[in-house]
């Protein structure tokens, strides 16, 4: 248990659907990130979230990507009409002050075939 | 993008030997965290390096910093088979919230 809960851990989808992850911190943390991972590659920086508030996204995060977090609790990664390339393991951390380090979850392991 | 490349890629070692990896970055930084990744896992967080501090020691590791090299380097001691994963570094710049990592050693222990 790392004290963050991703869901679903797997998910293979066909291109075109969308789908929907979501991370749930065991404790509160004000600010809560989504990384994504391809294979042999360190985590790329996707959007982090001050509370509910979003702060920053990073290019990589087209338009057919999206995230919330409604209660400043939560969050779910939405990806629209997937591609192939959006295969990969998307990261949740969380954290109080950057400088003390990150707790990730398990990450979801995304298939698009 | 990613901020720092490490080196070697991959590092295969028998049981007991030691295990050093290193990190360059490229900007400035407030400071450098050492994360371990289990095959098909999330990262843990290993051991925090700041800015003004030059070394720093977590039981069987070793952390170093040269800020004038821009580089960093991890030493595992008298590995085990169960530290076998991925290793990490990432930098947490002046005035941005969020981590950059590199591009990971894979570290291989043979029992």
């Amino acid at each position: 248990d790392t004290g963050v809960s991703q869901n679903p851990r797997h998910k293979i989808t066909k291109r075109g659907q969308n789908v929907t992850f979501r991370c749930d911190p065991i404790s509160e943390h004000n600010r809560l990130y989504w990384y994504r991972q391809t294979l042999g590659q360190g985590p790329e920086f996707l959007t982090y979230f001050q509370n509910e508030a979003q702060l920053e996204k990073s290019r990589l995060l087209s338009d057919r990507f999206s995230a919330e977090r409604p209660k400043g609790s939560f969050s779910t990664l939405e990806i629209q009409r997937t591609e192939q390339g959006d295969s990969a393991m998307y990261l949740c951390a969380v954290t109080t002050d950057t400088s003390n380090g990150y707790t990730f979850g398990s990450g979801t392991r995304l298939t698009v075939v | 993008s990613q901020q720092g490349e490490e080196d070697p890629q991959a590092l295969s070692i028998q049981e007991g030997e030691n295990a050093t990896m290193n990190c360059s970055y490229k900007t400035s930084i407030n400071n450098l965290q050492w994360y371990r990744q289990n095959s098909g896992r999330g990262l843990v967080h290993l051991i925090l390096i700041r800015s003004n501090e030059r070394e720093k020691h977590s039981g069987r590791l070793r952390v170093t910093l040269d800020t004038s090299k821009k580089s960093s380097s991890l030493l595992i001691t008298a590995s085990r088979a169960a530290d076998t994963a991925s290793y990490f570094c990432a930098t947490d710049r002046y005035n941005t919230d969020k981590l950059i990592f590199g591009t990971g050693t894979r570290l291989q222990v043979f029992p």
